[in-house]
This record gives C-alpha cells, sequence and structure tokens, in this order.
C-alpha cells in the first residue's frame, strides 16, 4: 500500500460524458501530479500541483480539467474526450518539488474512451 | 531535448539466471536517477534514487549504478516474483517543479 488511492480504478465514457477521477493520498505530502500512461509510451507528466497550487501543465488538452482543493486530494474533471485518451491515468504525490523528492504513485484509473 | 531510454523493451530469464537492465540518459541538469518497479495493474512503486556518478544501491536481489551516461540495474539471482515492469527516469529541477523524464520500461519475465 503507498498511501496513495485512486478512484475509480476502471471507468468506460462516451465521447460526451463527463466524469472526474480521484486521488487522495495519506502521506502528509504538499505536491501532487497526473500522469498519463500509454501502451509503449512514456508516463507523460500531465499537470503538478504543489500546496493545492497549480505549477505546472503540460499543454494538456482543455478537456482535462485539474482541480486540487487541498495539499491530499486531487481531481481530473474529463469532458469530450476522445478515443485516443484511453489510457492509465496515474495520481502521484512528493513531500514537496524539491529535487530529492520521491514521488509516490496510486494504483491508477484504466480509462477507456469509445 | 531530454530523453531518457531502456533497453531491452523485454527481457525473459530463468529463475537463478542473473542479468542487467540498461538506462542511458540525456537530461541537461540531472537531479537524481529513479528506478521504479510496476506490477499490470498497478502503480510505480519506488525501489532506487541514485545522485551522483558511481553511486551504488542495493534492495535483495537489485543494485542500481550510475555513470555518467547511464544507469543499470542488476538482478542477481531473480525468482519468479521479480517479474514485472522495470521504469527509469531522470529527475529535472525546474526551479518551480519537480519533474521526473521517464523511459518506457523493460519487461521482465522470470520463468520458475
Amino acid at each position: 500500500e503507498t498511501g496513495v488511492t485512486q478512484t475509480p480504478r476502471h471507468l468506460v465514457m462516451g465521447m460526451t460524458n463527463k466524469k472526474s477521477l480521484k486521488c487522495e493520498q495519506h502521506l502528509g505530502h504538499n505536491a501532487m501530479y497526473w500522469y498519463k500512461q500509454s501502451a509503449k509510451k512514456p508516463l507523460e507528466l500531465m499537470f503538478v500541483y504543489n500546496f493545492k497550487e497549480q505549477t505546472e501543465n503540460n499543454s494538456v488538452p482543455s478537456r482535462f480539467s485539474p482541480e486540487c482543493p487541498n495539499s491530499s486530494h486531487l481531481f481530473l474533471h474529463l469532458h469530450t474526450l476522445q478515443p485516443e485518451d484511453s489510457a492509465l491515468y496515474l495520481c502521484a504525490s512528493s513531500q514537496g518539488l524539491a529535487e530529492y523528492n520521491e514521488q509516490f504513485f496510486g494504483p491508477g484509473t484504466r480509462l477507456t474512451v469509445l | 531535448e531530454d530523453q531518457v531510454t531502456q533497453s531491452p523493451e523485454a527481457l525473459r530469464l530463468q529463475e537463478g539466471e542473473s542479468s542487467s537492465l540498461n538506462c542511458s540518459y540525456t537530461v541537461s541538469g540531472l537531479r537524481g536517477l529513479f528506478w521504479y518497479r510496476q506490477d499490470p495493474g498497478k502503480g510505480p512503486e519506488f525501489l532506487f534514487t541514485l545522485y551522483s556518478a558511481g553511486e551504488e544501491k542495493e534492495k535483495e536481489r537489485l543494485k542500481a549504478t550510475l555513470t555518467k551516461k547511464e544507469s543499470f540495474l542488476h538482478i542477481t539471482a531473480p525468482k519468479p516474483e521479480d517479474s514485472a515492469t522495470y521504469l527509469c527516469a531522470g529527475g529535472v529541477y525546474g526551479g518551480a517543479t519537480n519533474k521526473l523524464i521517464f523511459g518506457t520500461g523493460t519487461l521482465l519475465a522470470v520463468q520458475p
């Protein structure tokens, strides 16, 4: 158990649906991350939050909308997605943004867009 | 462009057959080389961080080493439970954000 939980674990949605992914960390960390993992591709950083403030948006399409209400919770709101958005979405957290802070990952949400 | 390349893409070993996984990197201002293990259907699990050339770290049957251009993950006498995808990542600290640049991973299968 890494201390980072994600719900749901699996999600199937149509292109016109709106859904949200949830991440919660129980490690007392201050920084949280969203990554996208597609087959045969490296993990791709999407967003970074530190103390609830967004510090990185890696040119992510606006159909992905993150929300970080506090340092323990992170959401990814999804709307009008495309089939190529199907992937494993991983949440991670770290103590802070300093260079020596390891990132700890949740189990991921497997998203399928029909 | 910052890049991390892992080889081989897949590796099949017999139980007890030692081998090494390679991670080569071209990352400006590298701030740590990270190794993770990922089991099917799970998120990556942190294994090691290496910060300077010559550094080595060990955990059970795994030993990670770092040079100025690459890192190796040595697996000694592997067991079937070591089967997983092993990911390496270069740490980049941009002043405001701690980023990890990941490779595509090595899928290791250890057969009994």
